[in-house]
């Protein structure tokens, strides 16, 4: 069982576009939602995350949008950059776990920004 | 500051032999885990650890152990290797044990021919 679905699995975008990863989580005990960015040969890096407690989330370029009704959320990479280009993995985790769950990923999103 | 660090990067084995992978950080985290990435799956949760001498099984334990003597070292064995472990693996820390700020190794690819 999957519990957290991402899409789309890959995404082009043109050089200063924005760029949308989706996700959707099954577990209603989550409550922290991160994002990782990873590129090739390195470890995942931890991008931006968010908690149920708010809506929204903006570091810079990178935006998180949180709709817990729907159970879901998304990335916006705005103004988006070919150094952007990498793989993207949605992922969340329940303070109630206590850890057994660590962090379930989605599938990942290989973005390609093109210059 | 290190982070977490894996070794090795490369490995290639053959099956049925044994072999450990190193994990180590140097941020005073207790909450360590190991992930396991296959092509199209995301990461899986191996083993974690919540602190020295605490460990449990994550999602997918079979034919992995693990061990937590410091709070520093967390290394994953693979006592008999299998071509289904092939795979990359990477090691993580975090400050609390559910995973927010969590810092990942750089990987240690596995080749089990």
């Amino acid at each position: 069982q999957q519990q957290v679905k991402q899409s789309p699995q890959s995404l082009i975008v043109q050089k200063g576009g924005i760029s949308i990863i989706n996700c959707a989580y099954e577990n209603t005990a989550f409550d922290y939602f991160p994002w990782y960015q990873q590129f090739p040969g390195k470890g995942p890096a931890l991008l931006i995350a968010i908690r149920p407690d708010v809506s929204e989330k903006k570091e810079g370029r990178f935006t998180i949008s949180f709709n817990k009704s729907a159970n879901q959320f998304s990335l916006h990479i705005m103004d988006s950059q070919p150094g952007d280009s990498a793989t993207y993995f949605c992922a969340a985790s329940s303070v109630k776990g206590g850890g057994a769950d660590g962090l379930t990923f989605g599938k990942g999103t290989h973005l390609i920004i093109q210059p | 500051n290190a982070g977490v660090t894996q070794t090795p990067k490369f490995q290639v084995l053959k099956t049925g032999q044994s072999m450990t992978l190193q994990c180590a950080q140097d941020m005073n985290h207790e909450y360590m885990s190991w992930y396991r990435q296959d092509p199209g799956m995301g990461l899986r949760l191996i083993h974690y650890s919540v602190g020295a001498g605490i460990t449990d099984q994550g999602e997918v334990p079979n034919g992995y152990n693990v061990s937590r003597s410091t709070t520093e070292d967390f290394p994953l064995r693979l006592l008999s290797a299998a071509p289904s472990q092939t795979s990359v693996y990477f090691c993580a820390s975090s400050v609390t044990e559910w995973n927010t700020e969590a810092f990942f190794g750089q990987g240690t690819r596995l080749t089990v021919v």
